[in-house]
């Protein structure tokens, strides 16, 4: 069955700062998602990255699919307070079921 | 209208009891699916029902119940639950099971059994 592993799974940074949060998954994935949650809140959808070679992006961050390197990256930009949530990337685990496999999350904390 | 509503937001019982939450839309989707997450863990799939038939079971214990009465509606009865089926239970709904579909979350339901 598909795992997806991100990391790091906590990152403290300073506002202003670039960084990059990794998605590594297991076996094919036709799809890649990534989400955002607040502490006690539900998820939201951030992007859906549909083939090899996509971007997307919105506001500060940008997230990419590399379906040869099983890899997807998060990038945020000159982060801003605002940011601060946990990040999960999530894969498709078998074709038309609709069942997502997420990754363990990785929590942003952005300080002044 | 884009939201997946849950009720309660947050429902405390003991292991005797029976309970149901509950989950809306009317986006017109026909996939709807229940996720259970611990804390600091990602959410897990429990079930998946499309066009109100269930799809997907992913080994749950009888003690959770899924319903889908319409193609709006998805309910998800308790009962005789454990101390460790304390989590937040977060509904789900997309369009259909295609591949590309995004999932619209609800606002989850905290629950904890005493």
């Amino acid at each position: 069955e598909l795992k997806v592993e991100q990391n790091p799974l906590f990152l403290s940074m300073q506002e202003g700062k670039n960084y990059t949060i990794y998605c590594n998954y297991s076996t094919t994935s036709d799809r890649l998602y990534w989400y955002r949650q607040d502490p006690g809140k539900s998820l939201e959808s951030l992007f859906v990255l549909l083939s090899n070679g996509a971007v997307k992006q919105e506001g500060r961050l940008m997230a990419s699919l590399d379906t040869k390197a099983r890899l997807s990256t998060l990038h945020i930009t000159a982060a801003v307070h605002d940011l601060s949530a946990t990040y999960f990337c999530a894969g498709i685990g078998s074709s038309n079921t609709g069942k997502l496999i997420f990754g363990q999350g990785t929590t942003l904390q952005v300080k002044p | 209208d884009t939201e997946v509503t849950q009720t309660p937001k947050h429902l405390v019982m003991g292991m005797t009891n029976k309970k149901s939450l509950k989950c809306e839309q009317h986006m017109g989707h026909r996939a709807m699916y229940w996720y259970k997450q611990k804390a600091k863990k990602p959410p897990e799939l429990m079930f998946v029902y499309s066009y109100e038939k269930l799809s997907i079971n992913e080994s749950v214990p009888s003690r959770f119940s899924p319903e889908c009465p319409n193609s709006s509606l998805l309910n998800l009865h308790l009962h005789a639950l454990q101390p460790e089926d304390s989590a937040l239970y977060l509904c789900a709904s997309s369009h259909s099971l295609a591949l590309g579909e995004k999932l619209f979350f609800g606002s989850g339901t905290q629950l904890s059994v005493l």
